[in-house]
């Protein structure tokens, strides 16, 4: 069965500093993954997502994400965080096949230091 | 377009009490969801529908009941709260069952059983 590995749960870093969310996935065939936020109350938005081509995927908000099959990795990344940033972040993939069902990690959270 | 609408936000049931969380979408979307997310969980399929009448279980069925008579609303029953069930629940919709297909997110609906 598929799975999805966030093995950061909080993460802190500076307004104004870079920041990279780390995902691993298990699966085997061809991964679609995701990338989703979520904000306070609030329900998930998609920042992202992977299916085919180029590997390097942008998304909104400023981020983007890198598919790496040979480290099964699809880590989340922005060269310059706002405070508005701060919030939980998911990854998850797809199955292929059978109703676009998605298994998500456990998520990371995080704080944006002023 | 309001997208994905959930309610009631928020709704506190006592033990063996029966409730059902209403979602509805505007999107035309034949695909929805019912997750729920625990806290330090990802959020886990509870059930999913592939259009009106169509119904299939996910990863954590147990406990609850939906049906699908309409494409735009997809209600989630709980015949007998149990403290387990206490959680956030999230109600999602996509426009078909492609594995790249973007899933939309209601706000969630907190629920407590005590």
């Amino acid at each position: 069965a598929q799975s999805v590995t966030q093995p950061d749960i909080h993460i802190t870093v500076s307004e104004g500093a870079s920041l990279e969310l780390r995902c691993n996935y298990s699966y085997g065939a061809t991964p679609y993954l995701f990338w989703y936020v979520q904000s306070p109350g609030q329900g998930l938005q998609l920042l992202l997502k992977y299916f085919s081509g180029d590997t390097l995927v942008q998304g909104i908000k400023g981020f983007e994400a890198e598919f790496k099959r040979s480290q099964s990795s699809f880590n989340l990344r922005k060269p310059s965080v706002h405070w508005s940033d701060a919030a939980e972040y998911f990854c998850a993939v797809g199955l292929t096949g059978g109703g676009n069902k998605l298994t998500f990690g456990t998520g990371t959270q995080l704080k944006v230091e002023l | 377009n309001a997208g994905v609408t959930q309610t009631p936000k928020f709704r506190i049931l006592k033990i063996g009490q029966s409730m059902t969380l209403q979602c509805t979408q505007d999107m035309n979307h034949n695909y929805m969801y019912w997750y729920r997310q625990d806290p330090g969980m990802g959020l886990k399929l509870i059930y999913y529908s592939v259009g009106a009448g169509i119904t299939d279980k996910g990863e954590v069925p147990n406990g609850y009941n939906v049906s699908r008579s309409t494409t735009e609303d997809f209600p989630l029953r709980l015949e007998l709260a149990a403290p387990s069930q206490t959680s956030v629940y999230f109600c999602a919709s996509s426009g078909s069952s492609g594995s790249e297909e973007t899933q939309y997110f209601g706000p969630g609906t907190r629920l407590l059983v005590l």
